[in-house]
């Protein structure tokens, strides 16, 4: 079965500083891995997602995480955080064998940016 | 475009009531997955439409549970006789085509508080 850890709770971060958001899998094919952000009282957003190719994935807002197979991580970084980046976020992989579309979810890391 | 949409976005059930969820796909959407959200957690499956036909309700915690799509396009989560624990937030999603490769852009969710 697939899996997807976030190992942080929180992460709390200056404005301007960068940041990342850890996140590792376990899946038994290639990896379809994707990041959502969550807003008080609002549905998930995509942000990026990592099919096959380049190990650097760069998404929405100014968002890029980095595929590294050989420690099954998919983290989730940006340059310089904004307050408004505030949020909860969530690693997800996707099924891999047969016809299974479901998306597998860690349990979230919220993101604290101060000024 | 308009995203997906459900309703009602809160409700309230006295336990043992029966509650029905909608959801509104973005038009054109082959694909239909309701989540289940639970307090502090990330999403979690429960089944999966491909048009009208339902293709995995692995995810489905109980025959309480049931869904529908009958049409293709709007979907229905119906949860009989309500317990405690299915107070949850219900998420909706929809991807354009079957398949894994394709995002899912998700609804702002149905918050359900069983007392």
């Amino acid at each position: 079965a697939q899996s997807v850890a976030q190992p942080e709770d929180q992460v709390n971060v200056a404005e301007g500083n960068p940041l990342t958001v850890k996140c590792t899998y376990s899946v038994s094919g290639n990896p379809y891995l994707f990041w959502y952000v969550q807003y008080p009282n609002r549905g998930l957003q995509f942000l990026l997602k990592y099919i096959t190719g380049d190990n650097l994935v760069k998404g929405s807002y100014g968002f890029e995480a980095e595929f590294n197979k050989s420690q099954t991580s998919f983290h989730l970084k940006k340059p310089s955080a904004l307050v408004s980046d505030s949020a909860l976020y969530f690693c997800a992989v996707r099924d891999t064998t047969g016809t299974a579309s479901k998306l597998t979810f860690g349990t979230g890391t919220r993101l604290q940016v101060t000024l | 475009g308009a995203g997906v949409s459900q309703s009602p976005r809160y409700k309230v059930a006295k336990r043992g009531q029966d509650v029905a969820l909608r959801c509104d796909p973005i038009s054109g959407h082959v694909s239909l997955f309701w989540y289940q959200q639970a307090l502090g957690q990330g999403p979690e499956f429960l089944t999966y439409f491909q048009n009208e036909a339902q293709l995995d309700k692995s995810g489905l915690p109980s025959d309480r549970f049931f869904a529908e799509r009958p049409e293709g396009s709007v979907s229905t989560l119906k949860i009989q006789r309500t317990q405690q624990e299915d107070s949850a937030v219900y998420l909706c999603a929809s991807s354009l085509v079957q398949g894994r490769l394709y995002e899912q852009y998700f609804g702002p969710g149905t918050r359900l508080t069983v007392t």
